[in-house]
């Protein structure tokens, strides 16, 4: 089983606060994903990094931000959530033969 | 940009039936990999293809990438209630990106 992992796992907060999801993983992988997913629905890339202190955008807009400050730790923050932002939101990380790992996901409710 | 389109979207089966999901591109791809999504779950992965023609068997599970590159196949043997779920497939760009396809998803009625 992979090695990666999302807090909050459930997240209901207002709109208009600041937010920051984490994810962290343990396998030393340079690539790393954030997907915005609605429930039975295709995964949109919103942000991607390659390695430390690289970080670009997905295919997705997307009124968030990510850092890589650190290989293991790969943070997405939201600074002013709308109910559009509702959704599940998955980090990934990728290994050199480019399989995909995921993390249990963070399900996020904008009031 | 490069897309796959997935058909069907959703696949009714009473189980020990088979089920087949299709990948489709209009552009040749380098590799295509398969993914399953149990409900409430997160991706999990289960193959990757990058020859021409290629088939793989896992279990009941039988993986093609077709002889032109753009077009995959998943075909489940004598489906079980823990089949289900919704099967993406996807494709990795030379950017390092993952482009996923919109999902077959599977229900097994016993």
């Amino acid at each position: 089983e992979a090695d990666i992992y999302q807090t909050p796992r459930y997240l209901v907060i207002g709109t208009g606060k600041k937010i920051t999801l984490e994810c962290s993983q343990t396998m030393g992988h340079d690539k790393m994903y954030w997907y915005q997913q609605d429930p039975g629905m295709e995964l949109h890339l919103i942000h991607y990094s390659y390695g430390v202190n690289s970080t670009e955008k997905g295919d997705l807009s997307s009124e968030s931000t990510v850092s890589r400050i650190r290989t293991e730790h790969f943070p997405l923050t939201l600074e002013s959530a709308r109910p559009s932002h509702t959704s599940q939101y998955l980090c990934a990380t990728k290994d050199r033969a480019n399989e995909q790992y995921f993390g249990p996901g963070t399900r996020l409710t904008v009031t | 940009g490069q897309q796959v389109m997935q058909i069907p979207q959703y696949q009714h089966v009473q189980e020990g039936e088979d089920f087949t999901t299709y990948c489709n591109s209009s552009t040749t791809l380098s590799n295509i990999q398969w993914y399953k999504q149990r409900p409430g779950g997160h991706p999990v992965f289960l193959i990757q293809l990058v020859k021409s023609g290629e088939v793989k068997k896992q279990k009941r599970l039988t993986f093609q990438f077709g002889e032109a590159k753009k077009n995959s196949s998943l075909h489940i043997t004598a489906t079980q209630t823990t089949d289900v779920g919704t099967y993406f497939c996807a494709y990795n760009t030379n950017a390092g990106k993952s482009t996923f396809g919109d999902g077959t998803t599977l229900t097994v009625k016993p």
